[in-house]
């Protein structure tokens, strides 16, 4: 069965560092790209940031470009997020998310940025 | 970026009933290997999104088909025949065709 779990959520004041992980089982996580999604509260889904399965190459979503960071460590299936400089805008459930056809999600974790 | 509109924003079904939600793109969703990749996933209440349908019309692993995709291009369409209980929430199309990967804004299903 295969299951992606987030962790690292937690309640920061702005202009602070955050790092969540999403460690995957189930399947061989070193053939796959990993994507980061987001949801504001109440608000629709966001596509943040993609690694491809061997982190020769990363993408981002303007709105965390400069910022965020993706990673991954495949000799223990974990993805990795890496935040700084949050804003109150980056308040959002954070999901980890199998690419490309987005065949599964992980529980989320939420990330509070607030004074 | 490439656009998603979904429509209606919300619907309320009685048990039984058969539901459309349309999901129109800005661009053409075909890759240029000719595949479609416009998906459909269903974000129940409190729960994380679960994929429903992939690339226009295959059904996700363990997904009933009461569920099905249809569309070509720029126009998609989400059938819920019978519509049980379990499938409120909100359904959402998104597309990986074109970088970056983009969502529709979302189809509240309430139960009558």
């Amino acid at each position: 069965e295969v299951q992606l779990v987030e962790s690292g959520e937690g309640l920061v004041q702005p202009g602070s560092s955050m790092k969540l992980s999403c460690v995957a089982s189930g399947f061989t996580f070193s053939n796959y790209g990993m994507n980061w999604i987001r949801q504001a509260p109440k608000k629709g889904l966001e596509w943040i940031a993609l690694i491809y399965y061997d982190s020769s190459s990363k993408y981002y979503a303007d709105s965390v470009k400069g910022r965020f960071t993706i990673s991954r460590d495949n000799s223990k299936n974990t993805l990795y997020l890496e935040m700084n400089s949050l804003r109150s805008e980056d308040t959002a459930m954070y999901y980890c998310a199998k690419a490309s056809d987005l065949p599964y999600w992980g529980q989320g974790v939420m990330v509070t940025v607030s004074s | 970026d490439v656009v998603m509109t979904q429509t209606p924003p919300s619907l309320s079904v009685a048990i039984g009933q058969s539901v459309s939600i349309s999901c129109k793109s800005s661009q053409s969703l075909v890759y240029s290997d000719g595949k479609t990749y416009l998906h459909w996933l269903l974000q129940s209440p409190g729960r994380s999104p679960k994929r429903l349908i992939y690339q226009v019309s295959n059904l996700g692993s363990g997904v009933p088909d009461r569920f099905s995709g249809t569309g070509s291009q720029k126009d998609f369409t989400l059938k819920i025949s019978r519509v049980e209980a379990e499938d409120l929430g909100v359904y959402y199309c998104a597309q990986t065709t074109h970088f970056p990967p983009t969502f529709g804004s979302g189809t509240k299903l309430e139960i009558k």
